[in-house]
């Protein structure tokens, strides 16, 4: 079964808004991930958040983390069209095996 | 630096045909996994190894078998081929400690007929 639920599963925006996507999960985490995949290619890593912080930037992208709803949320900050993608959250649910489980993902498009 | 490397990228099986999928990784990683990619299923986790010469089950294991003979190799077979394992599979490598993130390879797109 999978772990992450994102939500929602497809989003169209124009260029230049933000863009937020949220994901859930069900067990306690070491950490939670967020990559990127363009059409037909393989997953890029984003940004990771660890279990004991709550928001973490990287430029344009701002991650929150709330251990509490066992949620998440990704914003993209004035989009590009370049960021129309998949995006996956991932969790790391303290198996010292450094296994992640995967959301179904959310589509982006992004209208330029 | 190439990355992960995965062969072949595309390839046509016949039902209960075999074939081996290979995944290289330069980065001296410790962790190696194969996750399958099916629409709308996401990414679910076939075997992972967590160093030379160990493997293990994840989520979705029946009818794939893997190898780690080598620290940078991870191999993924299927003995008998359904339609079921039509999919794109995807390997990964990671190293060990909070902060790290998987490294993919650009996939290998399988069609079983």
């Amino acid at each position: 079964s999978q772990q992450g639920e994102e939500d929602p599963q497809a989003l169209s925006i124009q260029e230049g808004e933000n863009a937020t996507m949220n994901c859930s999960y069900k067990t306690s985490i070491n950490n939670l991930q967020w990559y990127r995949q363009n059409s037909g290619r393989g997953l890029v890593h984003l940004i990771l958040i660890r279990s004991n912080e709550r928001e973490k930037h990287s430029g344009r992208l701002r991650v929150t983390l709330d251990t509490s709803k066992k949620s998440s949320s990704l914003l993209i900050t004035a989009s590009r069209a370049a960021d129309t993608a998949s995006y996956f959250c991932a969790t790391d649910a303290r198996s010292n095996t450094g296994k992640l489980i995967f959301g179904q993902g959310t589509t982006l498009q992004v209208k330029p | 630096n190439a990355g992960v490397t995965q062969t072949p990228k595309f390839r046509v099986l016949k039902t209960g045909q075999s074939m081996t999928l290979l995944c290289a990784q330069d980065m001296n990683h410790e962790y190696m996994y194969w996750y399958r990619q099916d629409p709308g299923m996401g990414l679910r986790l076939i075997h992972y190894s967590v160093g030379e010469g160990t493997t293990a089950k994840g989520e979705v294991p029946d009818g794939y078998n893997v190898s780690r003979l080598k620290k940078q190799n991870f191999l993924l077979g299927l003995e008998s081929a359904a339609p079921s394992q039509t999919s794109v599979y995807f390997c990964a490598s990671s190293t060990p400690g909070v902060g790290y993130g998987y490294t993919f390879g650009s996939g290998t797109r399988l069609t079983v007929v």
